[in-house]
């Protein structure tokens, strides 16, 4: 009963170096979400997919790129970090039901620090 | 744009004691309902969720919250906190019509003996 997986769990990268984090859920969800949690800032959206094929922008974009790979997979690229970078990711998951948003499931989140 | 706001960042309270976390939104359409509680080095957990009927919803661990749509607000109470429930607790609405679950900043809610 996985849920949602993160990898890895911890990451120090250089400034300008690249890296990709992974998720996968395997509770057939259709859409899949990534968000950063910085202190006093609550969990803020990245991007988001609401199906396999589509990806959208969240609040903070900038310096990310994301592939949602197939329905249960979706990754998130850093092409060059920089240090206002370091944070904690989190990936989740949901699904819609007639309509309805239900909750979002998430992972055990990646912890990134920038140097 | 919809926002949400937790007022109180930290919030202190002796074991035994009640709670009440404040959570309030904006949104210019109907809203689903969240609350998630982190612990330390963890992922998050959902407490409760509001998506329709009965205004007053009971979640895990002893929680609940009402849902006050002509205030728009969705508090988490509890009657008698414990040790354990000392965490960071999250409220998130997910707007009508949309993927989206936006968060509030979070409270820190420690519990002492």
């Amino acid at each position: 009963n996985a849920g949602v997986t993160q990898t890895p769990k911890f990451q120090v990268l250089k400034t300008g170096q690249s890296m990709t984090l992974q998720c996968a859920q395997d509770m057939n969800h259709n859409s899949m979400y990534w968000y950063r949690q910085d202190p006093g800032m609550g969990l803020r959206l990245i991007y988001y997919s609401a199906s396999e094929g589509t990806t959208d922008k969240g609040e903070v974009p900038n310096g990310y790129n994301v592939s949602r790979l197939n329905k249960r997979e979706f990754s998130l690229r850093l092409e060059s970090a920089a240090p206002s970078q370091t944070s904690v990711y989190f990936c989740a998951s949901s699904e819609k039901l007639d309509r309805v948003n239900t909750e979002a499931f998430f992972g055990q989140g990646t912890r990134l620090t920038v140097v | 744009a919809q926002s949400v706001t937790q007022l109180d960042s930290q919030v202190p309270v002796f074991e035994e004691a009640p709670v009440e976390l404040r959570c309030n939104y904006s949104s210019s359409v109907s809203v689903y309902l969240f609350w998630y509680v982190q612990y330390p080095n963890q992922g998050l957990q959902l407490l409760l969720k509001y998506l329709s009927g009965s205004t007053l919803v009971k979640g895990i661990n002893g929680f609940e919250a009402e849902f006050n749509k002509s205030q728009t607000s969705f508090h988490l109470r509890k009657p008698s906190v414990h040790i354990s429930d000392t965490a960071e607790y999250f409220c998130a609405v997910s707007p009508s019509g949309t993927y989206k679950y936006i968060f509030g900043t979070g409270t820190r809610l420690k519990v002492l003996a």
